[in-house]
């Protein structure tokens, strides 16, 4: 069965780091795309990163790009998120999510998600 | 960026009642979409996926529809279980672009 822990949220001030961390089992995780969605407090979903099987490549939004760097280590199931000069706006759940059949960028698991809240 | 408008943003139904919910892509995406649905407190599920193929374990009354820059969700028998906030996805290439959500809950 496949599952998706996400873990390293908190809060944390305006303008610091945090990395989050996704633990995966349940599949081979070296053959599938990872992503991290987000959601804000009372908001519809946002996808904000995404990484190629391999690594080789990397996605961002707009509204992260610069800020955010998407990790992995296939070696541990792991799939990261490193997040600097953190906002107010960034304030969100995040979800660590799978693709469903290799790198087609739509999601069939979803981790509980890890909370990271942006604020002085 | 192509943007993801879902229409309406909310409804009320009752059970039994046919549903449908648009989503509209601001440019072609081919069959390139996927339909999830999000309960309230509960992680996102996929129900469809290349615009008209049901995840499996979806129940038969979910299908989806369209091509280009039109798409439907449609639930042909509302159950209690349905209600939560169903959302568009396009994944033709990145950014993967959510609709805002559309709400579904009872009258």
């Amino acid at each position: 069965e496949v599952h998706l822990v996400e873990s390293g949220g908190g809060l944390v001030q305006p303008g610091r780091s945090l990395r989050l961390s996704c633990a995966a089992s349940g599949f081979s995780f070296e053959e599938y795309a990872m992503y991290w969605v987000r959601q804000g407090p009372g908001k519809g979903l946002e996808w904000v990163s995404g990484i190629s099987w391999n690594g080789n490549t990397r996605d961002y939004a707009d509204s992260v790009k610069g800020r955010f760097t998407i990790s992995r280590d296939n070696a541990k199931n792991s799939l990261f998120l490193e997040m600097k000069s953190l906002r107010a706006e960034d304030t969100a759940l995040y979800y660590c999510a799978k693709d469903r059949l290799g790198s087609l960028g739509y999601f069939d698991y979803w981790g509980q998600g890890t909370l990271v809240t942006v604020s002085s | 960026d192509i943007q993801m408008t879902q229409s309406p943003s909310s409804l009320s139904a009752s059970v039994g009642d046919r549903v449908t919910i648009t989503c509209r892509a601001s440019q072609d995406i081919d069959n390139f979409l996927a339909w999830y649905h999000q309960k309230p407190g509960k992680v996102p599920k996929l129900l469809i996926y290349a615009a008209s193929a049901l995840q499996s374990g979806v129940p038969s009354r979910f299908s989806g529809s369209g091509s280009g820059t039109d798409f439907t969700l449609t639930i042909s028998s509302l159950q209690p279980e349905d209600v939560g906030i169903y959302y568009c996805q396009k994944y033709n290439n990145a950014p993967w672009t959510f609709g805002q959500g559309t709400k579904v809950d009872f009258k």
